[in-house]
């Protein structure tokens, strides 16, 4: 049972570049986010999904797109990679809204120079 | 808006010591739930306890416990008889019911040290 799997687990990327980060869960969860961690300020959403075929903006969404096509796969575009962007990407998945707790892929880190 | 503060950003404590990490949110919902996980230095987050808002019982487990005080809006974390082990950072997260999916808001995180 892996749980919540993210690929790939570093990346480096030019200004502007473009890369897609691929998160997959095979605990059957209806609920999946991405989320960045950044030194001192937490994990902050960045946008998150209901169900297969929806997603939506959380708290810090510009520079970013998502996709969930399929209930296990929710994936996070940068469609052209900026400094600020540098940080820890995670993943998260859950049974239900506000009450389960988020089961957390291993994170990706990201550079953007 | 939903808050959560830990006003401690680190703590350092030698192996043995007890040690007791703070966390204090702001909501106005009535029915909420308040979470903590733990980050070891591998990076992956852990999740170590969920209490909603109905259920003030402090609860054990381990070395662990957690206080649950509505009255002050706090959901702190102990841990006795600290170890090298418990080394991390600790993030308290709230999530209100009437946030539909756009929910847990995490603290910026606690980074406690044990020394050997």
């Amino acid at each position: 049972n892996a749980g919540v799997t993210q690929t790939p687990k570093f990346r480096v990327l030019k200004t502007g570049q473009s890369m897609t980060l691929l998160c997959a869960q095979d605990m059957n969860h209806e609920y999946m986010y991405w989320y960045r961690q950044d030194p001192g300020m937490g994990l902050r959403l960045i946008h998150y999904s209901v169900g297969e075929g929806t997603t939506a903006k959380g708290e810090v969404p510009d520079g970013y797109n998502v996709s969930r096509l399929k209930k296990q796969n929710f994936l996070l575009g940068l469609e052209s990679a900026a400094p600020s962007q540098t940080s820890v990407y995670f993943c998260a998945s859950s049974y239900e809204s506000y009450n389960s707790p988020l089961h957390f892929g291993n994170g990706t880190r990201l550079t953007v120079t | 808006a939903q808050k959560v503060t830990q006003a401690q950003t680190e703590i350092s404590v030698v192996e043995k010591e007890d040690v007791t990490l703070d966390c204090v949110y702001e909501t106005r919902d009535t029915t909420y739930y308040l979470f903590w996980y733990k980050q070891p230095p591998s990076g992956e987050l852990v999740f170590l306890i969920r209490r909603n808002s109905f259920d003030e019982q402090n609860e054990i487990s381990g070395r662990y416990s957690w206080n649950f005080q509505k009255s002050t809006s706090s959901f702190n974390f102990t841990i006795t008889a600290s170890q090298v082990v418990d080394s991390a950072v600790y993030f308290c997260a709230l999530s209100e019911a009437s946030d539909y999916g756009q929910n847990f808001v995490f603290g910026p995180g606690t980074r406690l040290s044990v020394l050997p």
